[in-house]
């Protein structure tokens, strides 16, 4: 597709219950993040694959958060178990290289999650 | 720690004026800085970056300046539109990979 595709758009999750969200990165591009973004704040990392490796995952809160990339391509991130703190904005964001400078990174419009 | 943040958290200005978006940050070893602009409800938008070994880069009614001394990143915004109304964040490069963003200054243009 022309961008980054992330669904579903908004979901209402109740507490404990999991939640599994999608990304769609640009094709072509190697490098695939996903960012939380709570309200009024701005996206912190969570995680980082090349390719299919999950190079980096320090940002992810706890061992409830789990990512995938298995093709390279389309990307999961799961959240088990989920709770009311969980409730932000996951963004997921690709750039066709690695490393930063130069390397612009394109992001979806994010998955709104909301825990009740 | 090191971090990147914003001098101010809002800015409303009149509509065709000029507008000037201030970002601080501690990391001197940085080298390449990037602003976003992001709408309500969207993801963030690349607008403008910059690398270390420049202090000024313009495009498209926008300006990116860097003072390395002070450690300081301005966004100027010309002849500002009401479209221009949104969340600008600077963000620094993190890991090796990734960016760092800062809070974000919402501007709001008047008409």
């Amino acid at each position: 597709g022309a961008g980054v595709s992330q669904s579903p758009r908004y979901k209402v999750a109740k507490r404990g219950q999991d939640v599994a969200l999608r990304c769609d990165p640009i094709s072509g591009h190697v490098s695939l993040f996903w960012y939380q973004q709570a309200l009024g704040q701005g996206p912190e990392f969570l995680t980082y694959f090349q390719n299919e490796a999950q190079l980096d995952k320090s940002g992810l809160p706890s061992d409830r958060f789990f990512a995938e990339r298995p093709e390279g391509s389309v990307s999961t991130l799961k959240i088990q178990r989920t709770q009311q703190e969980d409730s932000a904005v996951y963004l997921c964001a690709s750039s066709f290289n690695t490393g930063t400078a130069g390397n612009t990174i394109y992001f979806g419009e994010g998955s709104w999650l909301t825990v009740v | 720690g090191e971090s990147v943040g914003l001098h101010l958290p809002t800015l409303s200005v009149q509509e065709g004026d000029n507008s000037i978006i201030n970002c601080a940050y501690s990391n001197s070893a940085s080298d390449y800085f990037i602003w976003y602009k992001q709408e309500s409800g969207k993801g963030p938008q690349f607008i403008i970056d910059i690398r270390s070994n420049m202090d000024k880069r313009q495009g498209q009614r926008v300006t990116v300046l860097l003072n390395k001394t002070v450690k300081h990143l301005s966004l100027q915004i010309a002849a500002t539109q009401p479209g221009d109304s949104a969340v600008y964040f600077c963000a620094e490069p993190h890991h090796s990979n990734d960016m760092r963003f800062g809070a974000g200054t919402r501007l709001t243009v008047k008409p």
